[in-house]
């Protein structure tokens, strides 16, 4: 089955403990992106990556790293997270930088 | 960038209701996608039209790009229709979707 594919799903954790959000798809796309959902401020776009080795800042870029090493996985890594990340992430790809985007299920992240 | 406008914030049908929801954007644009994200927080893609019409089932989608507005046609609601709908759009290169506010909306048996 065509799907992106999140882990974890949930997480609570604690200011300044880094941790890393994976992100995979099966469907073979060049473009991966990461946004972050908050309440009265919607959806917003974290990194994007638009091939292997290729990533660049989207609109809230500040606290998070991402890397493409291989084409179908696009970690977000959060090296200190901090309360003001608390929020729910979604990760998605399309075949090109053009296209239906597909988005993955949601990473519930809660930073005490 | 780009803005994205949606009509109404909120929408209260009864089952077997039609509704329309309408979606502006403030420049020529690349993308146009319509999604539906459920009570779990999951968003599940509806269409992907910047322009034209598609209909898949009950839902369908117009988009008028020269007049930089999109629709999404909801027949015969059903409650698990419950939900928000979003529209996201991009113009430049890099498939960067700004999402509108979303209506949310409530079908009641």
């Amino acid at each position: 089955e065509a799907q992106v594919t999140q882990n974890p799903r949930y997480l609570i954790t604690v200011t300044g403990k880094k941790l890393t959000v994976t992100c995979s798809q099966n469907m073979n796309h060049e473009y991966m992106s990461w946004y972050r959902q908050d309440p009265g401020l919607g959806l917003r776009q974290i990194y994007y990556s638009m091939n292997v080795e290729v990533t660049d800042k989207g609109d809230v870029p500040e606290g998070y790293k991402v890397s493409r090493k291989e084409k179908r996985n696009f970690p977000l890594i959060l090296e200190s997270p901090s309360p003001n990340q608390t929020s729910l992430y979604f990760c998605a790809s399309s075949l090109k930088w053009v296209g239906t985007q597909y988005f993955g299920p949601g990473t519930r992240l809660t930073v005490l | 960038g780009i803005q994205v406008e949606q009509s109404p914030p909120d929408l209260i049908l009864q089952e077997g209701a039609n509704s329309t929801l309408r979606c502006n954007f403030s420049d020529s644009v690349n993308n146009l996608q319509w999604f539906h994200q459920n009570p779990w927080g999951q968003l599940i893609n509806l269409f992907y039209i910047p322009s034209g019409t598609k209909q898949n089932g009950r839902l369908s989608a117009t988009t008028v790009a020269t007049e930089r507005y999109s629709l999404l046609y909801i027949s015969s609601s059903q409650t698990t229709d419950s939900g928000v709908y979003f529209c996201a759009s991009d113009k430049a290169a890099g498939n960067k979707l700004t999402f509108g506010g979303g209506t949310r909306v409530l079908v009641k048996p």
